[in-house]
């Protein structure tokens, strides 16, 4: 069965360092997401991607934070500089239409020092 | 904006009893609600979602109920096993112009299941 993979599965980096994490949706998938989960809490939404083109974001998404597509299988989210209040699971996810059937990666955990 | 409550945050029932879980929602305009459960170190998986325009859904041991009157929805799972361990979200969909793409969490119910 077709999965979303996420790499890498942990990524530790100092305060202000860039980091990338890196998502390949499922293969016929069109639309692509980002959320994020601190410990102990809610899933918050991120972004959404559809057609080369951030379609929404929330709040949570300024400028620090950037998504690319560079290769048309890869979904990449870019941190510039990173903050402690980062540290978090971050989720990317995939459906073929709309926004209906969303399917997760396993996560990347990311821990800011 | 849409807000997505879930009740209870720690569910413990005995392997094959039933487990229900429950959510309620703010916006009436919102139309499609996922269920997803969360093993230990991995990604959300979608289980059973209901879209606005049915009022019950089941696939095998697991059910989801839609109240839109009420707004409220709920995941019912029978029978219950030991796998059925898990952390389990609720969610909703609310196709508005300025948020059309946004899935809205609950807190999560972490269910035990007692053998």
């Amino acid at each position: 069965e077709p999965e979303v993979t996420q790499t890498p599965s942990h990524q530790v980096t100092q305060m202000g360092q860039e980091v990338i994490l890196r998502c390949v949706p499922i293969s016929n998938h069109l639309y692509f997401y980002w959320y994020r989960q601190i410990l102990g809490q809610k899933v918050e939404f991120l972004v959404s991607f559809y057609n080369n083109e951030i379609s929404e974001k929330s709040e949570i998404f300024d400028d620090q934070f950037s998504v690319e597509r560079p290769d048309g299988s890869n979904f990449t989210l870019k941190i510039r500089s990173t903050k402690l209040e980062d540290s978090a699971m971050y989720f990317c996810a995939s459906s073929w239409s709309d926004i209906y059937e969303q399917y997760f990666g396993p996560g990347t955990r990311l821990t800011v020092t | 904006g849409e807000n997505v409550e879930q009740h209870p945050s720690t569910l413990s029932v005995q392997e094959g009893d039933s487990a229900v879980i429950k959510c309620t929602y703010s916006d009436s305009a919102s139309n499609y609600f996922p269920w997803y459960k969360q093993e230990l170190g991995k990604g959300p998986q979608l289980i059973i979602d209901i879209r606005s325009n049915v009022g019950e859904k089941k696939d095998q041991r697991i059910a989801v109920t839609l109240n839109k009157t009420a707004k409220h929805f709920s995941l019912h799972i029978t029978e219950t096993q030991p796998e059925d361990s898990a952390v389990y979200f609720c969610a909703a969909l609310n196709p508005a112009m300025d948020s059309n793409y946004q899935l809205i969490w609950g807190a999560g119910t972490k269910l035990i299941i007692k053998p």
